[in-house]
């Protein structure tokens, strides 16, 4: 079984530019969730994808999207990136069914470094 | 809106000794809780989860946790600490599982 992937690892971008982060699901989860991890604090949820739509959304602006394929692999793309927008990205997937979604299990996460 | 409080920054403790990792939440709807590690430059880990039923739920590496509704509590714990421990432990809520509430962690650091 293999477990959720996410890439880069690391990215330097400067202030203005855009960026897109990846994920590849766990096997058999067809629901990806995506977190932003500042320094010294804990995750904060962005928006989950769900049948290639967004299933709900945390406090973020516009100008961070998402895209789910129909392999269930994710994109997160954040535009007009500010110096705030530096953080660990966390992608998260899970299986949803009729009763609701099981547990998430995460990535190990792309840092992202705003200039 | 639900909300979770880790009352402890960080928690240093020696090596075999017992610990305790506080977690309160804040919810007016029924929630499922959960904790995850998070060892140095890597993603979260799931420790252990409450959905329902038992109160005590057991996890991996030796970690349990306790669901308290009346104190709206899920205290992580452990009777022996390992070296291998040291990391950063969160606690999450969720009104069903989808959307994770963190708290801001807790730094458990085992000395030898």
């Amino acid at each position: 079984e293999t477990g959720v992937t996410q890439s880069p690892t690391h990215l330097i971008k400067t202030r203005g530019q855009q960026v897109t982060l990846r994920c590849s699901s766990q096997s058999g989860h067809n629901t990806v969730s995506w977190y932003q991890q500042a320094l010294g604090q804990g995750p904060q949820f962005i928006f989950q994808y769900y049948r290639e739509e967004e299933n709900g959304r945390g406090n973020f602006p516009p100008r961070f999207s998402g895209l789910q394929f129909p392999n269930y692999s994710s994109e997160l793309n954040v535009n007009a990136l500010e110096l705030d927008d530096s953080a660990l990205y966390l992608c998260a997937s899970s299986h949803r069914t009729q009763a609701g979604t099981d547990t998430q299990y995460f990535g190990p996460g792309t840092r992202l470094t705003v200039l | 809106a639900q909300s979770v409080t880790q009352l402890d920054s960080q928690v240093p403790v020696f090596e075999e000794a017992p610990v305790e990792l506080r977690c309160n939440y804040s919810s007016s709807v029924s929630v499922y809780l959960f904790w995850y590690v998070q060892y140095p430059n890597q993603g979260l880990q799931l420790l252990l989860k409450y959905l329902s039923g038992s109160t005590l739920v057991k996890g991996i590496n030796g970690f349990e946790a306790e669901f308290n509704k009346s104190q709206t509590s899920f205290h992580l714990r452990k009777p022996s600490v390992h070296i291998s421990d040291t990391a950063e432990y969160f606690c999450a809520v969720s009104p069903s599982s989808d959307k994770l509430i963190f708290g801001t962690g807790t730094r458990l650091q085992v000395f030898p």
